[in-house]
């Protein structure tokens, strides 16, 4: 079945390290993003890339960054720069129609 | 992208039907009405869109009015499983020029469907 996985669904790390989140779409589409949500807010963008090796930053990219070397990998690593690192993470794609996400990663930072 | 205004919170009633209401009455001529729905910890999940026309599908009904400023989205016999934030958002088709592609996301409306 095609979709988008990430991993894990819950992430602990300790204040101060750097953190990489997993996206992975067998969707076979171009456009990838990563939004953050805090508890009762709406979805914030972070980072999207509409085609392999490219990406831009969205509306809150400080203290996060992106890779997209495979058009199927879109990780994000949220750095110790980040201040307030603990939100619930969700990538998702663009299908020509509609935008599609995954389950989400819930990060904690103690 | 237009700006939308949700109520923050809605009920329901188990079978019946829920009406969920959206202004936006900045639209352009060329933005689409697109509602998604959240359930508690997962990820959003489409629901539909239009232009300007009623749509409808197998999840949702969507009532846009005639000047596009407003529009509602009809759940015909809600479930338990309705209960979720729903989100309103309006923007341009991914097709055009210079178009991320990306949402903007408000704080949505939150129903609760009840037994």
């Amino acid at each position: 079945d095609g979709g988008i996985t990430q991993s894990p669904k819950y992430l602990f790390r300790k204040e101060g390290q750097n953190v990489t989140l997993s996206c992975e779409q067998n969707l076979n589409h171009d456009a990838m993003y990563w939004y953050r949500q805090d508890p009762g807010q709406g979805l914030r963008l972070i980072y999207y890339s509409q085609i392999v090796n490219d990406f831009q930053k969205g509306d809150i990219a400080e203290g996060y960054s992106v890779s997209r070397e495979k058009k199927e990998s879109f990780p994000l690593t949220v750095t110790s720069a980040q201040k307030n690192p603990t939100a619930f993470y969700l990538c998702a794609t663009w299908t020509g129609h509609e935008q599609y996400f995954g389950p989400g990663t819930r990060l904690t930072v103690t | 992208d237009a700006k939308t205004t949700q109520p923050p919170s809605m009920d329901c009633a188990e079978g019946r039907a829920a009406n969920l209401p959206c202004n936006h009455s900045t639209i352009s001529g060329n933005e689409y009405v697109y509602w998604y729905r959240q359930i508690h910890s997962q990820g959003p999940q489409y629901i539909i869109h239009g232009l300007k026309n009623n749509e409808t599908n197998e999840m949702a009904s969507l009532i846009i009015t005639e000047d596009r400023k407003s529009s509602t989205l009809i759940l015909p016999h809600a479930t338990l499983r309705d209960t979720a934030v729903y989100y309103c958002i309006v923007r341009v088709a991914h097709a055009h020029s210079g178009n991320t592609g990306k949402l903007i996301f408000g704080q949505g409306t939150t129903l609760q469907v009840k037994p």
